[in-house]
């Protein structure tokens, strides 16, 4: 089974630019989260998939992050414009299960490293 | 606001040593605590604990929570080179519509020198 991947895996763009990073859950996994990680701090929570709709975008820094999930399969993360600030390792994880997935395991993909220069 | 944290933040010991590895946790309607490895890139999952006092076991790692102190911690014996990682600890919280949110510690930096 192929685990959750994630593209582009490094990614330096300049400040004020437009970055679309991709995350593919485990197939069939109706839960997709997406965390970041600032360095020298804890990993966070950004939002949270439930098939299409968006669970919960309560960690979403501010509205030049959109993301989205047509279709309920692959999701994409958009920082538009980007900044200094913005730059850190992005991970998207699932887990299977309709609803909330409460006891089920999150997998997490290897991030994609964001500079912003 | 939601808090867990970690300690040591690193960890440096010689192959075959045993290390405990901390977590404690300050969070509204705890449901569970999980641990994951992180080597090189995604985190793996090892555990998931939700009941107190109860270890759960893989190999030469083991776990334990303890509810009554808001806390849980990773054994590791004869430890390995290969057991050098990142060791992250996260909780997720109860029964609400932001149930499934992990929050996450900084991290353990485990060396295993030879």
């Amino acid at each position: 089974e192929a685990g959750v991947t994630q593209f582009p895996s490094h990614s330096v763009i300049e400040k004020g630019q437009t970055v679309t990073l991709r995350c593919d859950p485990i197939s069939g996994h109706d839960n997709l989260y997406w965390y970041r990680r600032v360095m020298g701090k804890e990993i966070k929570f950004l939002l949270h998939f439930v098939k299409e709709s968006k669970q919960d975008e309560s960690g979403m820094p501010n509205n030049r992050f959109l993301a989205e999930r047509t279709g309920g399969t692959y999701s994409t993360l958009k920082v538009q414009p980007a900044e200094l600030e913005d730059s850190g390792v992005y991970f998207c994880a699932s887990s299977q299960g309709l609803g909330r997935g409460i006891n089920n395991e999150q997998f997490f993909g290897p991030g994609t490293r964001l500079t912003v220069l | 606001e939601d808090k867990v944290v970690q300690s040591p933040l690193s960890l440096v010991v010689h192959e075959g040593d045993t290390v405990t590895l901390n977590c404690s946790y300050e969070v509204t309607n705890f449901r569970s605590l999980l641990w994951y490895k992180q080597e090189k890139k995604a985190p793996t999952f090892l555990f998931m604990l939700t009941s107190s006092g109860i270890e759960k076991k893989s190999g030469r790692l083991s776990s334990i929570l303890d509810k009554k102190e808001l806390s849980s911690i990773l054994n590791i014996t004869a430890t390995q080179t290969g057991d050098s990682a990142i060791y992250l600890c996260a909780v997720k919280k109860g029964y609400t519509g932001t149930a499934s949110k992990l929050t996450f510690g900084t991290g353990t930096r485990l060396q295993v020198t030879l």
